[in-house]
C-alpha cells in the first residue's frame, strides 16, 4: 500500500520561499508511468492542483502558478518537493501531495496533507 | 484556465438518488475522457470515487456512477446513505494540466 506523507515549515513570511518534501513508502517512486502531484486547498475552499513530476523530472503546472513554481524528484531518497516563491496570504492553504496514477487526473493516493500559513 | 461548474450544494434523504452536475468546456471536460470525482470528508484527504468519466476504483460502492454529455459530466448516488454526506470536486484533464471544479456539498437529509 502506498503511503505519502507531507513534511516541511508550517510558518512562511510574504515574500518568502514555501518548501515541502513528500516521502513516498510503500512502492518506489520510479517505478510505473505515476506522476507525483501537488496539490492546495485553502482554508474553507476547493482543490486547486500545482502541478506533477515524473519519475525522470519531467514537469507540469498549474499556468496560473507557474512562474512561482518549482517540482524536484529525488529518486535515491524516494520523496518529491515543491518550492513555491514569493508567496502571500493568498497561498495559505492545505498542501496535499498525491500520486497520480496515469498523469491524465487519476490521483489514487493522497498524503494526509499540511497546513502551511503565510504571515510575518 | 477557469475552475469547472458545479452547483454549490445538493442534498436527498436516505435511500434516494442524487446527480451533482459539472460544466466545463471543449478544452477540458468536453475535450478528454478523463473526468474524475473525489470525495472529502471534514479534515481528511480527498478520496478518489470515479475516473475516466465512470470508471470505480476499487472498493468503491456501485452505488456511484459517472456519465458525462458535451461539456457537462456529472456524478450519481443511488441509495443515498449517511455516509456519504461530503464535499464531492469534479476534476477535469485539459492537456498537460488538470482543472477542479469549486465543489459540492452533499447533505443527507
Amino acid at each position: 500500500q502506498v503511503q505519502l506523507q507531507e513534511s516541511g515549515l508550517g510558518l512562511v513570511k510574504p515574500s518568502q520561499t514555501l518548501s515541502l518534501t513528500c516521502t513516498v513508502s510503500g512502492g518506489s517512486i520510479n517505478s510505473g508511468a505515476y506522476y507525483w502531484t501537488w496539490i492546495r486547498q485553502p482554508p474553507g475552499k476547493g482543490l486547486e492542483w500545482i502541478g506533477y513530476i515524473s519519475y525522470s523530472g519531467n514537469t507540469y503546472y498549474n499556468p496560473s502558478l507557474k512562474s512561482r513554481v518549482t517540482m524536484s524528484v529525488d529518486t535515491s531518497k524516494n520523496q518529491f518537493s515543491l518550492k513555491l516563491s514569493s508567496v502571500t496570504a493568498a497561498d495559505t492553504a492545505v498542501y496535499y501531495c498525491a500520486r497520480d496514477g496515469d498523469g491524465y487526473n487519476l490521483v489514487d493516493y493522497w498524503g494526509q496533507g499540511t497546513l502551511v500559513t503565510v504571515s510575518s | 484556465q477557469s475552475a469547472l461548474t458545479q452547483p454549490p450544494s445538493a442534498s436527498g434523504s436516505p435511500g434516494q438518488s442524487v446527480t451533482i452536475s459539472c460544466t466545463g468546456t471543449s478544452s477540458d471536460v468536453g475535450g478528454y475522457d478523463h473526468v474524475s470525482w473525489y470525495q472529502q470528508h471534514p479534515g481528511k484527504a480527498p478520496k478518489l470515487m470515479i475516473y475516466e468519466v465512470s470508471k470505480r476504483p476499487s472498493g468503491v460502492p456501485d452505488r456511484f456512477s459517472g456519465s458525462k454529455s458535451g461539456n457537462t459530466a456529472s456524478l450519481t448516488v443511488s441509495g443515498l446513505q449517511a455516509e456519504d454526506e461530503a464535499d464531492y470536486y469534479c476534476s477535469s484533464y485539459a492537456g498537460s494540466t488538470v482543472i477542479f471544479g469549486g465543489g459540492t456539498k452533499l447533505t443527507v437529509l
